[in-house]
Order: C-alpha cells, then sequence, then structure tokens
C-alpha cells in the first residue's frame, strides 16, 4: 500500500539557518498527489504546499518544494528558518482513491 | 472561506461507554469527509472515507460497528466511538473537501478523546 516517510522526529534550528524536512513516499499510482500540511498547536492541520507535477518547484509563504518523481521524494524547505515556524509539520500522500496517507510529522523547533 | 467546525475539542469517557463527535463544513460542500485518529505517538490513521450518496469505506482495523458514521448532507458529519477502551484514546480528526479526487481536505481542529 502506499507509505510516507518521514526520517526525522525533530528538528531544532536556530532563527535564521535553512529549513530542509525530508520526505519519501512509496506509491504504484503514477499521479498522485503530495502534500505538507503544518499543525500549529491548539489549531487544525492545514495545507501549506501540494504537487503533482514532476520536478516544478512549488511556493508558499516561503516555503517550497518539488516533487521529485525519480526518487520519490518531496523535501520541504525554507531559506531562513523563523520563530513562528515552529510546529508540526505532515508530508501526506494523495493516492488513487482520493485516501490520504500520513507521515509521522517533523517536530520543527526554531530557536533564537 | 472553507472552515471545518468540530466539536467537542475535549472529551473524557468512562472505560466501555462512547462518545460521538461531529464536524460541520462552512463555506463549502464537504462531499467527502475523511476520518483519522491519531493515537498517542503515532501519525494519523484514516478511519474511514465518507462520501454523500456513497458507501462508507473503512480502512482495515477500522469498523462500522466500532466507528459509526453519518454523513447525510453536504455539511455535516458525525462519527461515534462505540464502547471505548484505553487503545481508542488520541485525537480524532475530521477533514472535509468538495470532491472525491485529490485535493486538499480542510480539516477540523480534532476533538481529543481520553479514556478513564
Amino acid at each position: 500500500g502506499d507509505s510516507v516517510t518521514q526520517k526525522e522526529g525533530l528538528v531544532t534550528l536556530t532563527e535564521g539557518l535553512p529549513v530542509m524536512l525530508n520526505c519519501t513516499y512509496q506509491t504504484i499510482y503514477s499521479n498522485a498527489f503530495l502534500f505538507w500540511y503544518v499543525h500549529y498547536l491548539n489549531e487544525s492541520p492545514r495545507l501549506l504546499l501540494k504537487s503533482s507535477t514532476d520536478n516544478k518547484r512549488t511556493e508558499h509563504q516561503g516555503f517550497h518544494a518539488t516533487l521529485h518523481k525519480s526518487s520519490s521524494s518531496f523535501h520541504l524547505q525554507k531559506s531562513s528558518a523563523q520563530l513562528s515556524d515552529s510546529a508540526l509539520y505532515y508530508c501526506a500522500l494523495g493516492g488513487s482513491n482520493a485516501k490520504l496517507t500520513f507521515g509521522k510529522g517533523t517536530k520543527l523547533s526554531v530557536k533564537s | 472561506g472553507a472552515l471545518v467546525y468540530q466539536y467537542p475539542r475535549r472529551t473524557i469517557c468512562k472505560s466501555g461507554t462512547s462518545m460521538r463527535m461531529e464536524c460541520q463544513a462552512v463555506g463549502f460542500q464537504a462531499t467527502s469527509v475523511a476520518w483519522y485518529r491519531q493515537s498517542p505517538q503515532k501519525t494519523f490513521e484514516l478511519i474511514a472515507l465518507s462520501t454523500v450518496n456513497s458507501a462508507i469505506k473503512y480502512e482495515q482495523n477500522f469498523t462500522q460497528e466500532k466507528f459509526p458514521i453519518s454523513h447525510p448532507n453536504l455539511s455535516f458529519s458525525s462519527m461515534t466511538v462505540l464502547n471505548a477502551y484505553l487503545e481508542d484514546r488520541g485525537l480524532y480528526l475530521c477533514g472535509a473537501r468538495e470532491t472525491v479526487s485529490n485535493e486538499r481536505l480542510f480539516f477540523g481542529h480534532g476533538t481529543k478523546l481520553s479514556v478513564l
């Protein structure tokens, strides 16, 4: 079945440093959608980025990710971390049956 | 904008009793609603996917007998956890979208279930 791997459970960074959260996936569905959701404490998870186009960079609110089907990856990046970026980040895969499969999540902690 | 209100936010129930949670979609038509559970230290697990006017599809390890879902119209869905036990505790999340295809889900805040 479909699966999503986020290897890092916790990423701790100093403000101003670049962010890179890893996401790889497995699916047999050739037109899979990949999503990044951000979950702040006491709020509902909300969509940050999504893509289904190979090798096309997608950007939103300073974050960007490029879907690479050859390596089954959709890593989330930001050039400079801010304190307000501290949250849980989930990578998710939308497969053939519209079911969304989540990774385990990466907690990003940005310190001053 | 599109929003999903989910309630209650938190609930505590005695072991063996049942509790119901509800989701209300505002600003869009919730054709498809997905219910997820996040158990302690785990990711979001899909319980079932509900589409208006279609049968509800439960994932392996989840059954209608344990997690009955109602999705009577395009703005409302509810799920009940029947005979809740310790292993049922966690955060239950509903996500709704207008189409059945791979579009973004709008999530509620979640219902945190504690079982005594």
